[in-house]
């Protein structure tokens, strides 16, 4: 069991804008920034966000981070079927002192 | 552009040692810091450690005592080291490199399939 949660599972139609959700507790999201990934079966994750709501170049501004208390999420605008993947999210636990993941939501493309 | 290459035996048995190799290019080693995440087969990433450019390393708790993760300045490589491996251990291992000041894991290598059994 993941120390983040999120929903296994999440799905939309092109040009749609979906949101995957990310909870967590005080040790971890509610101090601490999230990240969050975007893995295509067979190949590595590709960072999305980092530190809340910062898109690294090459992102592109159809996806966005944010944070509330001990959740965040990401939501994807104008879906398109490339965005078909596996998204986690990821943040510094000061109790495990270590870095934890979400379990990871399947996102489909209706 | 920061190109990050790995490899390994992929292939132990129970109670050997599991090492890898990630050697980056086109970037400094200075600043960053360079890391290792595992994914078992059909699951969710797993965060196992990290080192920066001052050889200061970071474990997650629950590998702590059988991880090693050491750097090359030299070589502009860095290395993973787990012992005692069992079949929980099988899993892709990826290694990626850290952005600073709380940053996230931005250029990853392309993952090793690492396999345990006798």
């Amino acid at each position: 069991q993941s120390v983040l949660t999120q929903p296994p599972s999440a799905s939309g139609t092109p040009g749609q804008r979906v949101t995957i959700s990310c909870s967590g507790s005080s040790s971890n999201i509610g101090s601490n920034y999230v990240s969050w990934y975007q893995q295509v079966p067979g190949t590595a994750p590709k960072l999305l966000i980092q530190r809340n709501n910062e898109r690294p170049s090459g992102v592109p501004d159809r996806f966005s981070g944010s944070k509330s208390g001990t959740s965040a999420s990401l939501a994807i605008s104008g879906l398109r079927s490339v965005d078909e993947a596996d998204y986690y999210c990821a943040s510094w636990d000061d109790s495990l002192s270590c870095k934890v993941f979400g379990g990871g939501t399947k996102l489909t493309v209706l | 552009q920061v190109h990050l290459q790995q490899w390994g035996a992929g292939l132990l048995k129970p109670s050997g040692t599991l090492s890898l190799t990630c050697a980056v290019s086109g970037g400094s080693f200075s600043t960053y810091y360079w890391t290792w995440i595992r994914q078992p087969p059909g699951k969710g990433l797993e965060w196992i450690g990290e080192i920066d450019d001052r050889d200061t390393t970071h474990y997650n708790p629950s590998l702590k005592s059988r991880v090693t993760i050491s750097l090359d300045t030299s070589k502009s490589q860095f290395s993973l080291n787990l012992g005692s491996v069992t079949a929980a251990d099988t899993a892709v291992y990826y290694c990626a490199r850290r952005q600073p000041n709380w940053g996230a894991e931005d250029y990853w290598g392309q993952g090793t399939l690492v396999t345990v059994s006798s």
